[in-house]
């Protein structure tokens, strides 16, 4: 079945530290990749995606390119601020097939220090 | 536009009780997706409503149903609760288009509503 694998966390960084956290997947099919952020208290917010091989999805400095060689979807900011300070969550799902509901990785926690 | 809405968004039930919590997409949305949180399993598929009908279940047992309106809200359904039921449900909705001929699949979700069963 479709799985997705992320680094375990928590991620602890300094502010304007450049930040990576790891995303492999496996999946039958064409997937559709995600990127997830849930704030204390709230729900999800979708963060990227990317729908096919070679794109980057991106947003608000967070950027993850889905490659399909290597099977992985890599988030990555140049510079975290405290206010990035979350859980993030990398997901797919392959519409195509009819699979449209979203599999989620066990969400890697970010702590930005000041 | 208003963004998903769920409630209520804290519910305490005790052992044995039935629970019912409500989700209203986004306007235009005809999907809804239902999600459960918990520390142990992380996030799990519970099913998918689109146009009043279940298109996809995950693998939950049947104390766990649900249901779309007309108007494409949506409700979840727990009976007979036990403890682990404890969780954030997340409810979620999409509008499926075709987009470059590929099918796209972005669901925006809501708050969750917290479930407390003692």
């Amino acid at each position: 079945g479709d799985s997705v694998t992320q680094m375990e966390g928590p991620v602890t960084l300094s502010e304007e530290a450049f930040l990576t956290i790891n995303c492999t997947y496996t999946a039958t099919g064409y997937p559709s990749l995600f990127w997830y952020v849930q704030y204390p208290g709230e729900g999800l917010q979708l963060l990227l995606k990317a729908t096919k091989a070679d794109d980057k999805g991106s947003n608000k400095g967070f950027e993850a390119t889905y490659r399909k060689e290597t099977t992985s979807f890599h988030l990555e900011k140049g510079s975290v601020q405290v206010s990035d300070s979350a859980v993030y969550f990398c997901a797919l799902s392959v519409p195509l097939t009819g699979r449209r509901a979203l599999t989620f990785g066990s969400g890697t926690r970010l702590q930005v220090q000041p | 536009k208003a963004g998903v809405t769920q409630t209520p968004r804290y519910l305490i039930k005790t052992r044995g009780q039935q629970v019912t919590l409500s989700c209203s997409p986004i306007s235009g949305h005809r999907s809804v997706s239902w999600y459960q949180q918990t520390p142990g399993q992380g996030l799990q598929f519970l099913f998918e409503y689109f146009s009043e009908t279940q298109r996809n279940k995950g693998n939950f047992p049947g104390r766990f149903s649900g249901r779309q309106f007309s108007n494409s809200r949506s409700e979840m359904n727990v009976s007979t609760l036990e403890l682990g039921d404890s969780a954030l449900y997340l409810c979620a909705s999409s509008f499926p288009r075709t987009s470059g001929g590929r099918s796209e699949n972005e669901q925006f979700f809501g708050p969750g509503t917290r479930l407390t069963v003692l």
